[in-house]
């Protein structure tokens, strides 16, 4: 298997720019979960999805954030406009259910200037 | 509101060296443990996933328990190595009803950053 795959790995861009990223979860996974990474605030979820449901949104910093889960293959996190402090790693993972095993992608590195 | 908390922050042992990570909760009402390691500049990798009502898990020179009574587990690592350098980090999930409906939702600990030297 692939294994989780996200793109891109890296972004760059700058303050008022829309940003997407893509996750494409392990074949057969039926829950998808998208975290942020920094060193202030270590790893926090963002939102997670169970089959193609949003479960919980509660950690979207603010309206600026979305996410999307149209297919049991593809998820979105999409930010309009992106601001500075945005700057971090975002993870996407995948479990077959809900409380298992979660296997993580790479991360996407963006940065917001 | 759930808390995880690891010690130490950073440890660093020559190789051979067996040691212990730390990993307490706040809240008992937890569904799972997991323990993960992450390389640098990579994603995170599951090593081990306890269930609330087991007391350890074991895979390789890995060894995690768990006290859910006293929110703790700790990950023994036996006869360390230098690819065993990287940061480790824990998670819960929470018990039925103790996350409402977001049984999936994991709350992590800021990592322990392990060096082995050689």
């Amino acid at each position: 298997d692939a294994g989780v795959i996200q793109s891109p790995r890296h972004e760059v861009t700058e303050m008022g720019q829309e940003v997407t990223l893509r996750c494409k979860p392990i074949s057969g996974h039926n829950s998808l979960f998208w975290y942020r990474q920094t060193m202030m605030r270590g790893l926090e979820l963002l939102i997670y999805f169970n089959n193609n449901v949003p479960i919980d949104d509660s950690g979207m910093p603010e309206d600026r954030f979305s996410a999307k889960m149209p297919n049991a293959s593809f998820s979105t996190l999409k930010i309009q406009p992106s601001e500075p402090r945005d700057s971090a790693v975002y993870f996407c993972a995948s479990s077959r259910q809900e409380r298992e095993t979660q296997y993580f992608g790479p991360g996407t590195r963006l940065l917001v200037l | 509101k759930q808390e995880v908390t690891q010690i130490p922050a950073a440890l660093s042992v020559p190789e051979g060296e067996n040691l212990v990570l730390n990993c307490s909760f706040t809240d008992s009402a937890i569904y799972n443990l997991q323990w993960f390691r992450q390389d640098p500049g990579k994603g995170l990798t599951s090593l081990l996933l306890i269930q609330s009502s087991q007391r350890e898990q074991t895979s390789g020179r890995l060894n995690a328990s768990l006290d859910k009574s006293s929110g703790r587990s700790t990950l023994y690592i036996a006869a360390s190595q230098p690819g065993d350098s990287a940061t480790y980090l824990c998670a819960v999930s929470p018990s039925l009803g103790a996350g409402g409906t977001s049984y999936g939702k994991l709350t992590f600990g800021q990592g322990t950053i392990l060096t082995v030297h050689p």
